[in-house]
């Protein structure tokens, strides 16, 4: 148990189906991140909450939509998803701190497994 | 582009010797960094963090910063079967404040 808990652990989907991911931590943490993970791929920041701002990567494609309302729950909205998009999606929070000072850790939730079929 | 780069192995060494994995990384203002451990299926793991030049011992784990040459290692003694995963350097880049991580390094201990 590390304090993020990531619901559900696995997810099987078509490609015109809608669902959501949940994250929820109890650590006190003041930003919350998805991240993606495919095969032999970095770790892909693809959102981040801070201190109710949010900063995405232009990369992520309008088919994934964040919602986080408080800073401690973080959903990912999926819709018209494509097999590509089949990953480990991780959550994970933080203590974000002034600078110049760097951040603390960052702890990942057990993520969910999602399959686009 | 912000880059954090690894060896993506597979590192492999044998029970009770050290493994050291490397990391470089390219925003030289980075001010903190970070290992995690990743087993596979299963979520990245904090086992590390080091913000100062120079080394940082935990247990069998020692990381190692030097941030002149943006450079940041662990070596692991006493090496155990347990300890085979992927091991991750991520990197705190200073104009947001985010982890960027790098691809990993599989690292297998051999009995």
């Amino acid at each position: 148990e590390t304090g993020v808990t990531q619901t559900p652990r696995h997810l099987v989907m078509g490609m015109t189906n809608k669902k959501s991911l949940k994250c929820e931590q109890h650590l006190g943490h003041n930003a919350m991140y998805w991240y993606k993970q495919s095969a032999k791929k970095p770790l892909e920041l693809m959102f981040v909450y801070s201190l109710e701002e949010r900063v995405e990567n232009n990369s992520v494609p309008s088919r994934f939509s964040p919602e986080c309302p408080n800073s401690s729950h973080l959903f990912l909205h999926l819709h018209t998803l494509q097999p590509e998009d089949s990953a480990l999606y991780l959550c994970a929070s933080s203590l974000k701190v002034p600078r110049p000072s760097g951040d603390t850790e960052a702890f990942f939730g057990q993520g969910t497994r999602l399959t686009v079929v | 582009q912000k880059e954090v780069e690894q060896n993506s192995g597979p590192l492999s060494v044998p029970e009770g010797a050290i493994a050291s994995l490397n990391c470089t990384y390219s925003d030289r203002g980075s001010q903190s960094f970070f290992w995690y451990r990743q087993y596979s299926g299963k979520s990245p793991e904090l086992i590390m963090s080091i913000y100062s030049n120079g080394d940082k011992e935990d247990g069998r784990f020692t990381a190692q910063l030097n941030k002149a040459s943006q450079y940041v290692s662990l070596l692991i003694r006493d090496s155990q079967p347990s300890d085979s995963a992927t091991y991750l350097c991520a990197v705190n880049e200073r104009s947001q404040g985010n982890l960027i991580f790098g691809k990993g390094t599989k690292l297998s201990v051999k009995p």
